[in-house]
């Protein structure tokens, strides 16, 4: 079992939300802060936001307005819900482990990815 | 339109030395850790180097990192077809409290 999955509709519609969750085996969701991160088809890679199971989140500024990312930690899971999608947020989604955080110190950086899902892939249409 | 800026590709023969660069600002790279990733033909990206040189014990050596001032620089060495790949450097911003990644750079082995 891969130890990130993502899952969720693979087809949206316009001004829409889209809802994905990122399902978490082996290790302490507690511990690490959780990313998602997205690819537009052939285009490069655009940081979403973080969360850590405390509440702390941190988001793109330009995604900010749109986007909410929270933890289960009885069901192991990630959430990322945008609103208000269009066009432009067709795109694959991955979520990936990030940082460790203990006692209120957080090892490596904020940049820090791994490992990652496999990506689903979200289509924004009507 | 990344704030971190990749050339848009680079290549090499097999056996060969490449690097790619990374620039950045101060605001960035300049002040923070530069990660890069490796992201395969179809595939999730891969932790390639973290924190400016540091791989992970599965990254076999002839990749390596170098930061200097607000840029960065990932070098791969002994060019292999299986490097062929788009390489991402990130970092995280202090102004915009977010990370960022570079536009990415196609590596072609010739």
């Amino acid at each position: 079992q891969e130890p990130l999955q993502e899952s969720g509709p693979g087809l949206v519609k316009p001004s829409e939300t889209l809802s994905l969750t990122c399902s978490v085996s082996g290790g302490s969701i507690n511990s690490f802060f959780w990313s998602w991160i997205r690819q537009p088809p052939g285009k490069g890679l655009e940081w979403i936001g973080h969360t850590f199971y405390s509440g702390t989140t941190n988001y793109n500024p330009s995604l900010k307005s749109r986007v909410a990312m929270s933890i289960d930690t009885s069901k192991n899971q990630v959430s990322l819900k945008l609103n208000s999608v269009t066009a432009a947020d067709t795109a694959v989604y991955f979520c990936a482990r990030s940082r460790y955080c203990s006692n209120n110190i957080c090892y490596d950086s904020p940049n820090y990815f791994g490992p990652w899902g496999q990506g689903t892939l979200v289509t924004v249409s009507s | 339109q990344s704030v971190l800026t990749q050339p848009p590709s680079a290549s090499g023969t097999p056996g060969q030395r490449v690097t790619i660069s990374c620039s950045g600002s101060n605001s960035n790279i300049g002040r923070n850790a530069v990660n890069w990733y490796q992201q395969l033909p179809g595939t999730a990206p891969k932790l390639l180097i973290y924190t400016n040189n540091q791989r992970p014990s599965a990254v076999p050596d002839r990749f390596s990192g170098s930061k200097s001032g607000t840029s960065a620089s990932l070098a791969v060495s002994g060019l292999q077809s299986e490097d062929e790949a788009d390489y991402y450097c990130a970092a995280w911003d202090d102004s915009l409290n977010g990370v960022l990644f570079g536009g990415g750079t196609k590596l072609t082995v010739l």
